[in-house]
């Protein structure tokens, strides 16, 4: 069975410092691997997929992830936080032929001016 | 171009009263369909899935059902609403597991 792990419920860094926001999944087959992002009362946005080629994975708002297989981990890293980037971030696997998501438990990011 | 609607945005309801919420997506055909409940402060734990008319998969033993009356409509119901049911819904879609779920923009359910 599929599952996510992020370390850290809240993680809180200073405005212009990096951002790193883990994820560790277990999956038994290759897995396609998501970081959403949650502003208050809205919907999850995407900000990056892995599905298949390159490790490394760009996404919006200066967001990327690696893939790293042999650590089964999806970290999320910005260079350089923005007080636009406060929210609250989820990491979710997929597999073929399941038909699910199933999303980690989340990180609150809170940038300090 | 895809959209999710999902309706009412806020809702608050007597315990004991009955709940529907509904969803509807644009612009694809037979979409996965899912519901999420997210509690305060909590990660999202799936409620149901549906991958075609008619087609429900319950996640979660609740108090809650769900069902796919067309293609594009995906309804959350319940007969008698609990304290406990309070929360925020979200409606999402894919096409596939190797494609992203794209959400609606949530229902805040409190029931009082």
């Amino acid at each position: 069975a599929q599952s996510v792990t992020q370390l850290g419920s809240h993680v809180s860094v200073s405005e212009g410092a990096l951002v790193l926001l883990r994820c560790n999944y277990s999956s038994s087959v290759p897995p396609y691997l998501f970081w959403y992002v949650q502003y208050p009362n809205q919907g999850l946005q995407l900000l990056l997929k892995y599905t298949t080629g390159a490790t490394l994975v760009k996404g919006i708002n200066g967001f990327e992830a690696e893939f790293k297989k042999s650590e089964t981990s999806f970290h999320l890293t910005k260079p350089s936080a923005h007080m636009s980037d406060a929210a609250e971030y989820f990491c979710a696997v997929s597999e073929d032929y399941g038909q699910n998501f199933v999303f980690g438990p989340g990180t609150r990011l809170s940038v300090l001016p | 171009s895809q959209t999710i609607h999902q309706w009412p945005a806020t809702l608050v309801q007597p315990v004991g009263s009955p709940l529907s919420l509904e969803c509807t997506v644009e612009g694809t055909s037979n979409p996965n369909l899912y519901w999420y409940r997210q509690a305060a402060g909590r990660g999202l734990q799936l409620l149901f899935y549906s991958v075609g008319i008619g087609q429900i998969s319950s996640e979660v033993p609740q108090n809650l059902s769900a069902s796919r009356p067309q293609d594009r409509q995906f309804i959350l119901s319940s007969k008698k609403l609990l304290l406990s049911d309070s929360g925020f819904y979200l409606c999402a879609w894919s096409d596939s597991p190797a494609t992203e779920a794209f959400f609606g923009q949530g229902t805040r359910l409190t029931v009082v």
